[in-house]
């Protein structure tokens, strides 16, 4: 079975400085994906980014973006000139590759306070 | 184009009742999954419904089930409810079909047991 693991209850960071968050998954598949979800306060899960494991290289999307390390199963999220609107709970996920499931197993997740 | 809808947002009951929660999936998407979000355990993966089929389920007590309808929209049901049902549910929808599927979710509803 795949796990997801945050090791990081929580983090904060200077509003305008970088922060990374971790995370570490199992896994026996070769093809999957992993995603990076932001929980605001409203507690509607909104998807930061996503990479394919298949893809060596790591995704970006404007001020956010992965270290994947597929051999270390790891994929971190940096997140570059932080502001206050970053403020949330993010999770880790994986999902299997294929059409068979659309299932997501998340991570802990870790609470990102921004200090303006 | 409308999101993931899930009705009612907050709910009150009481030990021993049940409940049915529904999520109306973005126009076009076929899947439709539950999850569990609490404190202590986290978000939990509930169940998959694919073209009226469920076809994947976490493990979670026979009390919860769901069904989804031909126009994909879908319930979940928690009988006999205990305090530990207590708990944010959270509804995806998704295409369903091919790699690049990515799950939308709604805000969720709060479910409160007394």
């Amino acid at each position: 079975a795949q796990t997801v693991t945050q090791s990081q209850p929580e983090m904060s960071v200077q509003e305008a400085e970088t922060v990374t968050l971790s995370c570490t998954y199992d896994t026996s598949e070769s093809d999957y994906y992993l995603f990076w979800y932001k929980q605001p306060p409203s507690r509607q899960m909104i998807l930061v980014i996503r990479q394919e494991a298949y893809k060596q290289q790591n995704a970006t999307e404007n001020r956010f973006s992965v270290n994947f390390q597929k051999a270390a199963k790891s994929f971190s999220l940096k997140i570059s000139d932080s502001q206050l609107g970053d403020a949330a709970m993010y999770f880790c996920a994986y999902r299997s590759y294929g059409g068979a499931t659309n299932k997501l197993i998340f991570g802990t997740g870790t609470l990102l306070a921004v200090q303006p | 184009k409308a999101g993931v809808t899930q009705t009612p947002r907050y709910l009150i009951k009481t030990r021993g009742q049940q409940v049915t929660l529904s999520c109306s999936p973005i126009s076009g998407h076929r899947s439709v999954s539950w999850y569990q979000q609490t404190p202590g355990q986290g978000l939990q993966f509930l169940f998959e419904y694919f073209s009226e089929t469920q076809r994947n389920k976490g493990n979670f007590p026979g009390r919860f089930s769901g069904r989804q309808f031909s126009n994909s929209r879908s319930e979940m049901n928690v009988s006999t409810l205990e305090l530990g049902d207590s708990a944010l549910y959270l509804c995806a929808s998704s295409l369903g079909e091919g790699r690049n599927t990515e799950a939308f979710f709604g805000q969720g509803t709060r479910l409160t047991v007394v």
